[in-house]
């Protein structure tokens, strides 16, 4: 099946500072990414979609000027956590699919972890 | 809204044997499609099996079946011949057909465990 990364898998930032996550998908072009968040022991919360150049749009409850999506290319999209807070420690994974992929096909990436001190 | 439900939150299994987890879901749609991923302690999502609604054969992948009851709005998960790797956390997922940007919907997930 086609592989997506995610980069940094783990990632440690202070309080009030920003962090960038990301994503790419290395061999399809993604048209659609997937943001999601998870807690230990939980489900995953889908965040936000994202098209190719387009605006993400974001799930209702979504901070979007906290959680900023782009998806600058049809292989890299990047989440942005900004002022992070303790309460924003978390698993964050995305997810693609492809132009040519089969309707019901998915990509996860291995996730993000991320803690704010 | 479509829902999913995984009600039970853990389940435990003698390596060896079958186990079934359960799953059902609500929705108005006629067409769709149902999954089941696995999330071992690596936490990578991988995709068990899936199951296109308007199919009314049961799908299956090795050891991995499911018995897909459309009325019901059923759809849980036969592992046979569990192994020690099985365990991991599974959950339920439904997809409407939609188009690129239709959601996946997931249940809470339960926790299998395999004793050897």
């Amino acid at each position: 099946g086609a592989v997506v990364s995610q980069h940094p898998s783990r990632v440690i930032c202070k309080s009030g500072t920003s962090v960038k996550i990301e994503c790419r998908s290395l061999d399809f072009q993604a048209t659609t990414m997937f943001w999601y968040r998870q807690f230990p022991k939980q489900s995953l919360m889908l965040m936000a979609t994202s098209n190719e150049g387009s605006k993400a749009t974001y799930e209702q409850g979504v901070e979007k000027d906290k959680f900023l999506i782009n998806h600058a290319s049809l292989t890299l999209s990047t989440l942005t956590v900004t002022s992070a807070h303790p309460e924003d420690s978390s698993f964050y994974i995305c997810s693609a699919r492809g132009r040519r992929a089969l309707s019901y096909e998915q990509y996860f990436g291995p996730g993000t972890r991320l803690t704010v001190t | 809204a479509q829902t999913v439900t995984q009600s039970q939150p853990e389940m435990s299994v003698q390596e060896a044997e079958t186990v079934t987890l359960s799953c059902t879901y609500d929705t108005s749609e006629s067409d769709y499609y149902l999954f089941w991923y696995k999330q071992p302690p690596s936490r990578q999502m991988i995709l068990v099996i899936r199951q296109e609604a308007y199919k009314q054969q049961n799908a299956t992948e090795n050891r991995f079946s499911v018995n897909f009851q459309k009325a019901a709005k059923s759809f849980s998960l036969k592992i046979s011949d569990s192994q020690l790797g099985d365990a991991a956390m599974y959950f339920c997922a439904y997809r409407p057909l939609g188009g690129a940007n239709s959601k996946l919907t997931f249940g809470k997930g339960i926790t299998l465990s395999v004793r050897p």
